[in-house]
């Protein structure tokens, strides 16, 4: 029973446009959540996290949005550029040790 | 060093030996996690460390799997006879007290022919 959802395995975008990752979660406890992307042959890196008392938080390119009531999480990169093209996980914690990720994305951004 | 270090890079074993892989983390963080990545998947959590102990320790597949941590610093992970099922991406990342955020290792990449 996975308790963190990436429905979409992958993703095609033009350069220049936005990237949309989306990420579904079933425990409402959860209430820190990240995102991490992940190059060939190398660890996952973390891109920008959002706490539960928020909706909202931007990082140059990179928007993360916060639904609590439809536990949804998504990743807003725009304008998308091709060095953007990798496996993209998201994290969720409950404030525990615990973290649990999501299967991947992989997105592939076209010049 | 700035990062979590991991070694070897790649490992190719025979099945039923033994292997060891290393996880050096970022310098102070006291929390350390061992994952694995296999072909087309997620990130399973293996065993997380506080300090040189692990409270959980649930993620291990069998008994063949172990991890010890000394000095509240370098962790090993240890395979013993592995199987062609062992073969994957095994990653690292540690965590500061306090903070949220893991940072990883490249990843030890195991095949077990």
């Amino acid at each position: 029973d996975q308790q963190v959802k990436q429905n979409s395995p992958s993703l095609s975008v033009q350069e220049g446009r936005i990237s949309i990752l989306n990420c579904d979660y079933t425990n409402s406890m959860f209430d820190y959540f990240l995102w991490y992307k992940k190059y060939p042959a190398e660890g996952p890196t973390f891109l920008i996290s959002i706490s539960s008392i928020k909706d909202k938080n931007e990082d140059g390119r990179f928007t993360v949005f916060l639904n609590k009531s439809a536990k949804h999480l998504s990743l807003h990169i725009v304008p998308s550029q091709p060095g953007d093209s990798a496996v993209y996980f998201c994290a969720v914690t409950s404030g525990t040790y615990k973290y649990i990720f999501g299967t991947g994305t992989r997105l592939k951004v076209l010049a | 060093g700035a990062g979590v270090s991991q070694s070897p890079s790649n490992k190719v074993t025979e099945k039923g030996k033994d292997v060891e892989l290393r996880c050096d983390p970022i310098s102070g963080h006291t929390a350390l996690y061992w994952y694995r990545q296999s072909l087309g998947q997620g990130l399973e959590f293996l065993i997380y460390f506080q300090g040189n102990s692990a409270p959980d320790k649930s993620g291990l597949p069998s008994d063949r799997f172990s991890a010890e941590r000394t000095g509240g610093s370098v962790s090993t992970l240890t395979i013993q006879r592995t199987q062609q099922e062992d073969s994957a991406v095994y990653l690292c990342a540690s965590r500061r007290t306090g903070g949220e955020t893991q940072y990883f290792g490249p990843g030890t990449r195991l095949l077990v022919l």
